[in-house]
């Protein structure tokens, strides 16, 4: 079945560089994906979305790239901080009818100082 | 403030028995959503509601049960009938037309 998937389980990164976390995704009818960080023993917040008919899209300190070639998603995040350690999660919204989104399994961000 | 209350945060259930997690939210929301999570694997969905009185079973809807009486709340019942119910529980909502989930701060449920 369709799925969306993370390459990396662990990202270790020291305070102040950029982090890339990735995403694959399976389900070409998808068009809307975001990104999600969960802190320890907390819910999901938002954190970036992005439209099938966009590229590239930026926030404060982050940007998400969309690929649609080779199903790809990444999500970098700049001058990485250590309130920044936690897990990501890509989510796709599967290109169907209702609202449900398809999450990845995480990515667990550690910024070591 | 707006948002999603989850409660209570922790919560422990003998083996046999059915347990009531909580979900409010004062969003205006129409769509609810009941997520499970364990370590290492993504958030899966459990049932979803997009109106009142209507529901829908998720990926992993055995040993669940839930109802969708006011708009606000949507409750979630972990039966004994689940066999592994040792999880974090996560609900969220969203807006009809709208991608984006808020979610709640989760509900840690622990068979003892």
């Amino acid at each position: 079945g369709e799925s969306v998937g993370l390459h990396l389980p662990t990202l270790s990164v020291q305070e102040g560089d950029n982090s890339i976390i990735n995403c694959a995704y399976s389900n070409s009818a998808s068009d809307y994906f975001i990104w999600y960080k969960q802190e320890s023993g907390k819910g999901p917040q938002f954190i970036i979305d992005i439209r099938s008919n966009m590229d590239k899209r930026q926030g404060q300190r982050v940007t998400v790239l969309l690929n649609k070639t080779v199903k790809h998603l990444s999500l970098q995040i700049a001058a990485t901080q250590p309130g920044d350690s936690a897990v990501y999660f890509c989510a796709e919204n599967g290109g169907g009818g209702g609202n449900k989104l398809t999450f990845g399994t995480g990515t667990q961000l550690k910024v070591e100082l | 403030d707006g948002g999603i209350t989850q409660s209570p945060k922790y919560l422990f259930r003998k083996e046999g028995q059915n347990v009531t997690l909580s979900c409010e939210q004062n969003l205006n929301h129409d769509a609810m959503y009941w997520y499970r999570q364990d370590p290492g694997q993504g958030l899966r969905l459990i049932y979803y509601s997009q109106i009142v009185n209507d529901f829908q079973k998720g990926d992993i809807a055995e040993g669940y049960s839930v109802s969708r009486e006011k708009k606000e709340s949507f409750p979630l019942t972990v039966t004994s009938a689940q066999k592994n119910p040792t999880a974090f529980y996560l609900c969220a909502s969203n807006q009809q037309g709208a991608w984006g989930y808020t979610f709640g701060s989760g509900t840690r449920l622990t068979v003892v």
